[in-house]
């Protein structure tokens, strides 16, 4: 069965700080992954996603993602932080041929300090 | 283009009791999903439709939750009856299809409080 581990619960970073968030997936082939950001009272947004091709992925907002296959890793950045981006963060996989069925991990909380 | 349509926002009932929630999918997406998302965890999907079928339900708790599709637009989840554990956000999330690329967009969501 397919899995997702996101290590970090909560994550406070500086204004203008550089972010990372960690996820790591469990699948017995290729992933389709994915990035999704939840602010308080809202639904998941997507930021980006990975099926194919090129490892480094751009998505919305300056985020992009790096599949790892070697380190079975999908961690997300931005090089600047803003206060904005504070929200919840969460990474998904999805089985090939599993119809869009995605799992998810647990989420990472990040907080901004100005 | 109007997103994904959910209602009520919020609901409070006691245990025991039951409860109805609606989706409106985004207008042609054939597919639909209801997701719970219990506080500190990440959603679980309870059941996905493709048009007016489930294509996957084996996650729902069929003891006590029902959900229909029944004219392959619209869809209601049901609690009957409701147990403290159900406290969660259900999402209600739709695609254009089954494909594997097809990305998934979700509402707002329902917080239900069982009491």
């Amino acid at each position: 069965a397919q899995s997702v581990t996101q290590p970090d619960i909560h994550i406070t970073v500086s204004e203008g700080a550089s972010l990372e968030l960690r996820c790591n997936y469990s699948y017995g082939a290729t992933p389709y992954l994915f990035w999704y950001v939840q602010s308080p009272g809202q639904g998941l947004q997507l930021l980006l996603k990975y099926f194919s091709g090129d490892t480094l992925v751009q998505g919305i907002k300056g985020f992009e993602a790096e599949f790892k296959r070697s380190q079975s890793s999908f961690n997300l950045r931005k090089p600047s932080v803003h206060w904005s981006d504070a929200a919840e963060y969460f990474c998904a996989v999805a089985g090939t041929g599993g119809g869009n069925k995605l799992t998810f991990g647990t989420g990472t909380q990040l907080k901004v300090e100005l | 283009e109007a997103g994904v349509a959910q209602s009520p926002r919020y609901k409070i009932i006691e245990k025991r009791q039951s409860v109805a929630f609606w989706c409106n999918p985004i207008s042609g997406h054939a597919t639909l999903y209801w997701y719970q998302q219990i506080l500190g965890q990440g959603p679980k999907l309870l059941i996905q439709f493709q048009n007016n079928g489930v294509v996957d339900d084996s996650q729902l708790p069929k003891d006590r939750f029902s959900a229909e599709r029944l004219k392959g637009v619209d869809s209601t989840l049901k609690i009957q009856p409701a147990k403290l554990e159900d406290s969660a956000v259900y999402l209600c999330a739709s695609s254009l299809g089954v494909g594997d690329s097809t990305e998934a967009f979700f509402g707002q969501g329902t917080r239900l409080t069982v009491v």
